[in-house]
C-alpha cells in the first residue's frame, strides 16, 4: 500500500546546530502534510504543516519544505536545543481526511 | 487551551481479558481517530470516525477490537480478548471538518500492557 517514510531514524546534532529531517511520501493524491513531535510517553504533538500548493512555510524556528515533484518533505530546525530531542513523524493527508504516519527520526541533540 | 483527553493513561490487563479505551476529542471536532503505536514505530490507523459514522475501519482485527462513537462525541475503543501482540499506546486525535483536511490534535495516549 502507499505509505509515508523517512530516510533517517535516528539523527544527532550538536546543540545550535541546524537539524534537517526527511521524509518521502507515495501518494501523490496527498494535498496536506503535518510534521508532528513526540517526546517519550506522550502523544504527538503538532508542529507545523504544509498544503500542496506551497512548497516552503516557515515557522517559529522550524521551516518546513515540500517538493512535489520527488514527493519529498524536510522539516528544518534552527538552533537546536535540548528540548527539541524527541521522535519526529510527517504525516499525509488526503481529501478523506485520513492521516497516515511514517516510521518516525529520532532526533538527538548534544549539549 | 482544549485538548483531547483519555483515559486509563496505563493499563495493565491479562491476556484473554476484555479491555477498554475512553477517549473525548476537542469540542466541535467532527472527526476522531484510533492509532496503535508500537514502541519505535509510527502511529497506524485503526479506525476513523465522521461524527458518530465510521469513515475507514479497514486496518481494525475486527474479531476482537470494536469502536464506537455513538453519539458522536466520544468514543471507545474495546478489545476482547486481549492478546499479548495487543500491547502498545493507543492513541486518539481528532480534528475539525471545515471541507479541507487540518491537523489532527493528539491526546496522551493509553500505554496497554498485556501479560
Amino acid at each position: 500500500g502507499e505509505s509515508v517514510g523517512l530516510h533517517l531514524p535516528t539523527l544527532s546534532v550538536q546543540e545550535g546546530d541546524n537539524s534537517i529531517i526527511n521524509c518521502a511520501y507515495s501518494n501523490s493524491a496527498s494535498d496536506y502534510f503535518i510534521w508532528y513531535k513526540q517526546e517519550s510517553g506522550k502523544g504527538p504533538q503538532f508542529i507545523i504543516d504544509i498544503r500542496s500548493n506551497m512548497d516552503k512555510r516557515q515557522g517559529q524556528r522550524v521551516t518546513v519544505l515540500l517538493n512535489k515533484t520527488v514527493k519529498h518533505l524536510s522539516l528544518q530546525i534552527a538552533a537546536t536545543q535540548p528540548g527539541d530531542s524527541a521522535v519526529y513523524f510527517c504525516a499525509e493527508n488526503n481529501a478523506g481526511n485520513m492521516l497516515t504516519f511514517g516510521g518516525g527520526t529520532r532526533l538527538m541533540v548534544k549539549p | 487551551e482544549a485538548e483531547v483527553a483519555q483515559s486509563p493513561r496505563y493499563k495493565i490487563t491479562e491476556k484473554s481479558q476484555a479491555v477498554a479505551f475512553w477517549c473525548d476529542p476537542i469540542s466541535g471536532h467532527a472527526t476522531l481517530y484510533w492509532y496503535r503505536q508500537i514502541l519505535g514505530q509510527g502511529p497506524e490507523l485503526l479506525v476513523q470516525f465522521q461524527d458518530e459514522s465510521v469513515v475507514d475501519d479497514s486496518q481494525l482485527p475486527k474479531d476482537r477490537f470494536s469502536a464506537e462513537r455513538l453519539k458522536g462525541v466520544d468514543s471507545t475503543l474495546k478489545i476482547q480478548p486481549a492478546e499479548l501482540g495487543d500491547s502498545a499506546m493507543y492513541l486518539c486525535a481528532s480534528s475539525s471538518r471545515t471541507g479541507r483536511a487540518t491537523e489532527a490534535f493528539f491526546g496522551q495516549g493509553t500505554r496497554l500492557t498485556v501479560v
